[in-house]
């Protein structure tokens, strides 16, 4: 069975903080796609990073950083000294194929 | 370039009416999927197309149809509207293949059915 499980529901943190949010997945095929999406207070969901399995490299972007663990079937994401427009819903994914698997998002608030 | 529209973008329904949601891409992707989304249930797949013609059901099928008349176009109907069917709706496409593979969305429609 395909499973995307995001622990954390709600998480605040004071502006400038830096925050990991946790997403561990599960599947047996040897060949998908993880992806990360923000959905802001305004409802739009919004791509922000794709990885394939067979690419362990660990991305930063800006503020952003993934980390790709196959070992732990886990792919979080850190957010450095955040900011209180990162507040958001943030959904990790998991696609195999034609179908794509959501977590239940992680809440995250930035508090000024 | 408008990407992935909805419509229309909020809806009143009483039980046991119908409608039809529209989504609509301009990006010539394959595949499009429609969802909804509970608080804290995430996105949930509702059907999905992989191409003009074809539907396949998801997670939570019951109780909606759809159709893939065109490419660009993928709709999504309710017969018989119940209060559990209220919602944020999503519709997203994606290409084929990979590496781009991730799923661009629409704007959603919220629906609420009394």
């Amino acid at each position: 069975a395909q499973k995307v499980t995001q622990a954390q529901t709600e998480i605040s943190v004071v502006e400038k903080e830096d925050v990991t949010l946790d997403c561990v997945y599960e599947t047996r095929d040897t060949t998908y796609y993880l992806f990360w999406y923000k959905q802001p207070p305004s409802g739009e969901l919004v791509f922000l990073i794709r990885r394939n399995s067979f690419d362990e490299q660990n991305e930063i972007s800006g503020r952003y950083s993934w980390n790709f663990q196959k070992s732990t079937s886990s792919f979080n994401f850190t957010i450095t000294a955040s900011q209180v427009v990162d507040s958001a819903v943030y959904f990790c994914a998991l696609r195999l194929y034609d179908k794509v698997i959501f977590g239940p998002g992680t809440s995250l608030s930035v508090i000024p | 370039n408008a990407g992935v529209t909805q419509t229309p973008k909020f809806r009143v329904l009483k039980t046991g009416q119908s409608m039809t949601l529209l989504c609509a891409q301009d990006m010539n992707h394959e595949y499009m999927y429609w969802y909804r989304q509970d608080p804290g249930m995430g996105l949930r797949l509702i059907h999905y197309s992989v191409g003009e013609g074809t539907t396949a059901k998801g997670e939570v099928p019951d109780g909606y149809n759809v159709s893939r008349l065109k490419k660009q176009n993928f709709l999504l109907g309710l017969e018989s509207a119940a209060p559990s069917q209220t919602s944020v709706y999503f519709c997203a496409s994606s290409r084929t293949a990979p590496p781009t593979y991730e799923q661009y969305f629409g704007p959603g429609t919220r629906l609420t059915v009394t």
